[in-house]
């Protein structure tokens, strides 16, 4: 495998369920993030982590819960989520250095469907 | 408050055509920008990426872009464009003091025959 990988490619739970999306990049980075990509929304961006510790937290619900147990994994848990929690979930990572920001790589995403 | 504005939800260019992007940003110093390619069912993958220096910037698949500082402004150029080139195109901007990148609502781009 090569670059950055998602599975599952396509979910769908019922709000009571509990799954969780994975991601795995092989590009040997230093930073990995959850973005949400909603129909006509910009993307957002959910969860940063570098150096497996969390750096960014942009007002995401408790419903979704990240996981980083080491600098080539990401998880994204989800527990009793909403209808409006529709959406494509990217995983992206990058190498970041003092001399500025660094290319992120997108994973193919997966596409989340809550009944 | 950073933003990213795309003022072109879509566009339809003929094979062939020319073909130019919208992009303008709102932030207080020179930001990082970024422009990215949508394919359907994928994710987003990098053309180009300005930080600094030449303003004008050389992308892959034979885009390029202009930084525009007194206009605030980004624009993604092809001088013609392919079939293949048909996808959702988005502008980013970074802040140079963290991770948070923020995204235009993107461009899709229709191409006919």
């Amino acid at each position: 495998e090569t670059g950055v990988t998602q599975t599952p490619r396509h979910l769908v739970m019922g709000m009571t369920n509990k799954k969780s999306l994975k991601c795995e990049q092989h590009l040997g980075h230093n930073a990995m993030y959850w973005y949400k990509q909603s129909a006509k929304k910009p993307l957002e961006l959910m969860f940063v982590y570098s150096l497996e510790e969390r750096v960014e937290n942009n007002s995401v619900p408790s419903r979704f819960s990240p996981e980083c147990p080491n600098s080539s994994h990401l998880f994204l848990h989800l527990h009793t989520l909403q209808p409006e929690d529709s959406a494509l979930y990217l995983c992206a990572s990058s190498q970041e250095a003092a001399g500025g920001p660094e290319t992120q790589y997108f994973g193919p995403g997966t596409r989340l469907l809550v009944l | 408050a950073q933003s990213v504005t795309q003022p072109d939800i879509h566009i339809t260019v003929s094979e062939g055509a020319s073909l130019e992007l919208r992009c303008n940003y709102s932030y207080g110093a020179t930001p990082y920008l970024f422009w990215y390619v949508q394919s359907p069912g994928q994710g987003l993958q990098l053309l180009l990426k300005y930080f600094s220096g030449d303003t004008l910037v050389q992308g892959i698949k034979g885009f390029e872009a202009e930084f525009k500082r007194s206009q605030s402004s980004f624009n993604l150029r092809k001088p013609s464009v392919h079939w293949s080139d048909a996808a959702e195109y988005f502008c980013a901007v970074r802040n140079t003091g963290g991770f948070k990148t923020i995204f235009g609502a993107g461009t899709r781009l229709f191409v006919k025959a």
